[in-house]
């Protein structure tokens, strides 16, 4: 496609539920990125792959959220358990390489019940 | 650890008026960029401008510009003629060239263009 999509667009879940988050980069990107932006914040950094790697999951903030990219392409973001301290957008990022411009989707809209 | 912050959480300009929104910024690095992103209520953050650290003219773009000041770790946006599309929620960013990779942003800065 043209540019990053995300999919859902919203999602609406209960507390303790399981759900999964799509990425879609732009054709040919082999940095992907994950962000998380809470009300009134900017976006923080989660995790970012460079191939089929993650290269720095550092800002994921604990063993309920992973996020994986098995072909190159596609990610999804998966978050168990989830809390209400997790209700957020979610952005996802692509970049024709690790030092390039960063082009983000529109984002999911997670609420946790 | 880099740090960017936006001390300025909502400003208004009159149609056709001119805006700067401030950003400020910490780190140790050399060679950086900084970003100037829009994002509306749609959520798609629109990349408005970027400056690479190692160039001293400030860049532009169209109505665009930024006042950058290495020294003071100062990044500016102005916004000349001020449209009532302009109206949306502005952050600052920063990414270093080596290393992390990642961006860092502001809290944000809710411009609103007033008709």
């Amino acid at each position: 496609g043209a540019g990053v999509s995300q999919t859902p667009s919203n999602k609406v879940t209960e507390k303790g539920k399981y759900v999964e988050l799509r990425c879609d980069p732009i054709s040919g990107h082999t940095a992907l990125y994950w962000y998380r932006q809470s009300l009134g914040q900017g976006p923080e950094f989660l995790i970012y792959f460079q191939g089929t790697g993650a290269a720095d999951d550092s800002g994921l903030p604990n063993d309920r959220f992973f996020a994986v990219r098995p072909e190159g392409s596609v990610s999804t973001l998966k978050i168990q358990r989830t809390e209400r301290g997790d209700s957020a957008v979610y952005l996802c990022a692509s970049s024709l390489g690790l030092a390039g411009e960063q082009f983000f989707g529109p984002g999911t809209r997670l609420t946790v019940l | 650890a880099q740090t960017v912050t936006q001390s300025q959480p909502e400003m208004s300009v009159q149609e056709a008026e001119t805006v700067t929104l401030s950003c400020t910024y910490d780190t140790s690095e050399s060679n950086y960029y900084l970003f100037w992103y829009k994002q509306p209520p749609s959520r798609q953050m629109i990349l408005v401008i970027r400056q690479e650290a190692y160039k001293q003219q400030n860049a532009t773009e169209n109505r665009f510009s930024v006042n950058f000041q290495k020294a003071a770790k100062s990044f500016s946006l102005k916004i000349s003629d001020s449209q009532l599309g302009d109206t949306a929620m502005y952050f600052c960013a920063f990414f270093a060239t080596s290393g992390t990779y990642k961006y860092i942003f502001g809290t944000g800065t809710r411009l609103k263009v007033l008709a």
